[in-house]
């Protein structure tokens, strides 16, 4: 069966410093990879989307990246976070159809 | 791009009572609809999701119910039980090959009174 796993779970991280998010799903092959990032009491931002190895589309400009090295491995990153930056991000993965299944998560405070 | 509007943002139902949420979307070309529970501090879960041929689809308590031509969508819950009680986000997407991620919305905060 196919498992994501996302890590780490939390981070706390001062302003101005780099961020790497990391993702990857197992079980499958050449899936659709998706990062989104939740505020505190809100819904769901798309952030960006990966339909194969070196294509990442952007949904929202902002102080974030993403590169996908690997077949199975999504990764966010920032050069360098500001406050608004805060949030729980998720990442996400589908197969053949839109379900869309989505890993535990990581809660990102950025001080 | 697509827009999606959830309501209402919070709910209160008695235990045993019904609950309904309702969203609409704005691009007419979206054609999945699904339906997330999350729990405070985890990851949203799929509870159950329709597609654009189809108007209704029902899986024991859950109901989900589409009209295309009104771009809206609703989900039911039926005989309400404490562990009902989480947010719940609609979605919506437009890609037959699932490539474009899904727009949420502002999910409901769904509380089951004992």
């Amino acid at each position: 069966s196919q498992t994501i796993h996302q890590w780490p779970a939390t981070l706390v991280q001062p302003v101005g410093s780099p961020l790497s998010l990391e993702c990857t799903v197992e079980g499958t092959s050449n899936p659709n990879l998706y990062w989104y990032r939740q505020a505190a009491g809100r819904g769901l931002q798309l952030l960006f989307y990966s339909v194969g190895i070196g294509q990442i589309s952007s949904e929202v400009p902002q102080n974030l990246s993403a590169s996908r090295p690997q077949d199975r491995q999504f990764i966010l990153s920032s050069k360098k976070l500001l406050l608004s930056d805060s949030g729980f991000y998720l990442c996400a993965w589908t197969g053949g159809s839109q379900v869309q299944y989505f890993g535990a998560g990581t809660r990102l405070s950025v001080l | 791009g697509e827009n999606v509007e959830q309501h209402p943002s919070t709910l209160s139902v008695q235990e045993g009572d019904s609950a309904v949420i309702k969203c609409t979307y704005s691009d007419s070309a979206s054609n999945y609809f699904p339906w997330y529970k999350q729990e405070l501090g985890k990851r949203p879960q799929l509870i159950i999701d329709i597609r654009s041929n189809v108007g209704e689809k029902k899986d024991q308590r859950i109901a989900v119910t589409l009209n295309k031509t009104a771009k809206h969508f609703s989900l039911h819950i039926t005989e309400t039980q404490p562990e009902d009680s989480a947010v719940y986000f609609c979605a919506a997407s437009k890609s037959g090959g699932g490539a474009d991620g899904l727009t949420f919305g502002k999910g409901t905060h769904l509380i089951i009174q004992p």
